[in-house]
């Protein structure tokens, strides 16, 4: 089945700095990727999604100057939070449509200190 | 914008005991609905689906209803064991490759 590998898993910077995370679909290709965050005990809102060779669609409210999203191949993903600080801190996963089922990265923790 | 909730924010059920889960949709034309399950640190994980043109579904354990007429939709757990602790999400879906809408979760504690 298709496979959404995420990396990376954890990951602590420091306020100012930037982070970037990668989504790789292994075994299909991945015109469109959907972003979502997630604070402590809430649920999972979507950030963008982002869309193979064309600009990523934001959410309302979401920053897109702040968190980059680049999805220059079929395979790959990526979301880099700009500028970090510790409100970004958060969990932060990747999910993609193949066929009628949803798949899931494994997430990744961002803690900025 | 519609949006996806639930009735019941937290649930303490015996071991044992089934487990009833609540979430009410707001958009008539989503067509696709999941349950997913979080485990502290972790990413959701799936636990069953449903499409629109069925009102229930059963998996091991699990069963999903669907009342498109309330637009309400339930997971049920059945013999609820430790390892059931988690959050759980609904989470709705239309027009195929569109993004999930997620509910707001409802954290299930099982007692021992």
């Amino acid at each position: 089945g298709a496979v959404v590998s995420q990396h990376p898993s954890r990951v602590i910077c420091k306020s100012g700095t930037s982070v970037k995370i990668e989504c790789r679909s292994l075994d299909f290709q991945a015109t469109t990727m959907f972003w979502y965050r997630q604070f402590p005990k809430q649920s999972l809102m979507l950030m963008a999604t982002s869309n193979e060779g064309s600009k990523a669609t934001y959410e309302q409210g979401v920053e897109k100057d702040k968190f980059l999203i680049n999805h220059a191949s079929l395979t790959l993903s990526t979301l880099t939070v700009t500028s970090a600080h510790p409100e970004d801190s958060s969990f932060y996963i990747c999910a993609h449509f193949s066929g009628n089922t949803i798949y899931f990265g494994e997430g990744s923790w961002l803690t900025v200190v | 914008g519609e949006s996806v909730g639930l009735h019941l924010p937290t649930l303490s059920v015996q071991e044992g005991d089934n487990s009833i889960i609540n979430c009410a949709y707001s958009n008539s034309a989503s067509d696709y609905f999941i349950w997913y399950k979080q485990e502290s640190g972790k990413g959701p994980q799936f636990i069953i689906d449903i499409r629109s043109n069925m009102d229930k579904r059963q998996g091991q354990r699990v069963t999903v209803l669907l009342n498109k007429t309330v637009k309400h939709l339930s997971l049920q757990i059945a013999a609820t064991q430790p390892g059931d602790s988690a959050v759980y999400f609904c989470a709705e879906n239309y027009s195929g490759n569109t993004p999930l809408v997620f509910g707001k979760g409802t954290r299930l504690s099982v007692i021992a």
